[in-house]
């Protein structure tokens, strides 16, 4: 079955200090992940995509197929990265997308 | 481009009432995906459309819940004799099909908020 574990709901860190937000899937196929992210009073919009391999706003994440993770990360978390982060993922030759229940990262002044 | 619009951004129904919800894609966009926000909880999947046919409706309960994507005019999720569990934020989004699921991210709307008193 398709799954998005996302395991922490709320997520507080200082600013400047590393954030690792952990995302782990389950399928059975080639997975294509996602993070979205939901800033206060604004629409989900998307971060970043594991095929990209690039760094958005100073976060990246990595696909570890072996682990079945997808963990976004940033060296220095900011008080504007404060926001409602999704993991998402689909199907190579599907279009379905599964969301896990999302974290809140609070960064901290 | 306007981006994904949905209305109304907030709906208030009472029990037994019939719920319209309505989601027009980004132009371009022929496919369209309807989630379900309930409170403290992620977003759930219900249903994937495209022009005049459903995809994948997996995620739709089977009873008092449809969706529509017509040829013209937006995409409907209707929900008849609606309950206080049915109270939630419904999200539509959209995409344009290319290629593979990364070349094909979706565009959400702001939602529409369901409460059923």
């Amino acid at each position: 079955a398709q799954r998005v574990t996302q395991p922490e709901k709320l997520l507080s860190v200082f600013k400047g200090a590393p954030v690792e937000l952990k995302c782990n899937y389950s399928y059975s196929g080639s997975p294509e992940l996602f993070w979205y992210v939901q800033y206060s009073r604004q629409r989900l919009q998307l971060l970043l995509r594991h095929i990209s391999r690039e760094s958005i706003k100073g976060f990246t994440a990595d696909l570890n197929k072996g682990e079945t993770s997808f963990h976004l990360k940033k060296p220095f978390a900011q008080e504007e990265d404060s926001a409602m982060y999704y993991c998402a993922l689909s199907g190579r030759g599907t279009y379905k997308y599964i969301f896990g229940t999302g974290t809140r990262l609070k960064v901290l002044a | 481009n306007a981006g994904v619009m949905q209305n109304p951004r907030h709906l208030v129904r009472r029990r037994g009432q019939e719920a319209r919800l309505r989601c027009s894609p980004m132009k371009g966009h022929s496919h369209v995906y309807w989630y379900r926000q309930l409170p403290e909880e992620g977003l759930k999947f219900m249903v994937y459309l495209q022009k005049e046919n459903i995809i994948d409706e997996s995620g739709m309960p089977k009873e008092r819940f449809s969706a529509e994507f017509p040829k013209e005019g937006p995409s409907i999720l209707r929900i008849q004799q609606v309950v206080r569990g049915d109270s939630a934020a419904y999200f539509c989004a959209s995409s344009v099909i290319s290629g593979t699921a990364n070349n094909s991210p979706l565009h959400f709307g702001n939602g529409t908020r369901l409460t059923v008193t």
